[in-house]
């Protein structure tokens, strides 16, 4: 069962504009969720993070939105960078559990 | 730095061989991760541990041993490879499990012919 759910394999975006990619989840025990990047032939690595007792978090380019009631979080990228192009994976923790989506690919086209 | 290491990065074996993966964390963290990603799935936990002497099952142990005798290694068994366990294997090593950023391995890539 797919616990944690990306429904858009993949997303395009021009350089400079927005990029919004989606998170969905079913287990109301997460309560620490993360997003993480993944270029090809590397690991993952860490881009930001949000606890369930927040509904925002920023770092510089990158916000991450939870919305508890609808089970549901979004990662902003503004203004979206060339280098930006990667898999973007989202990822809910609960004491024991991790589960990942299955990734957006995003594409900043220069 | 160097983080965390896996050995090796490529491997073929053929249905009912055995073979370990090795990873290796030089950061001191407590917690340490084992993944596979198969595509169209993302990334699924196979075994974690909280310490040394201390391993727990993921969502798809079944295949899989593995064992921590000290802080920085945490390999991986396979005891009798199935053609369903062709995948990327990733380890990762954190502060604390799930609510601090880990730090990801760069993969093995398994093939069970």
């Amino acid at each position: 069962d797919q616990q944690v759910k990306q429904n858009s394999p993949s997303l395009s975006v021009q350089e400079g504009r927005i990029s919004i990619l989606n998170c969905d989840y079913t287990n109301s025990m997460f309560d620490y969720f993360l997003w993480y990047k993944k270029y090809p032939a590397e690991g993952p690595t860490f881009l930001i993070s949000i606890s369930s007792i927040k509904d925002k978090n920023e770092d510089g380019r990158f916000t991450v939105f939870l919305n508890k009631s609808a089970k549901h979080l979004s990662l902003h990228i503004v203004p979206s960078q060339p280098g930006d192009s990667a898999v973007y994976f989202c990822a809910a923790s609960a004491p024991g559990d991790m589960r990942f989506g299955a990734g957006t690919r995003l594409t900043v086209k220069p | 730095n160097a983080g965390v290491t896996q050995t090796p990065k490529f491997q073929v074996l053929k249905t009912g061989q055995s073979m370990t993966l090795q990873c290796a964390q030089d950061m001191n963290h407590e917690y340490m991760s084992w993944y596979r990603q198969d595509p169209g799935m993302g990334l699924r936990l196979i075994h974690y541990s909280v310490g040394a002497g201390i391993t727990d099952q993921g969502e798809v142990p079944n295949g899989y041993n593995v064992s921590r005798s000290t802080t920085e290694d945490f390999p991986l068994r396979l005891l009798s490879a199935a053609p369903s366990q062709t995948s990327v294997y990733f380890c990762a090593s954190s502060y604390g499990f799930g609510d601090t950023e880990a730090f990801f391995g760069q993969g093995t890539r398994l093939t069970v012919v």
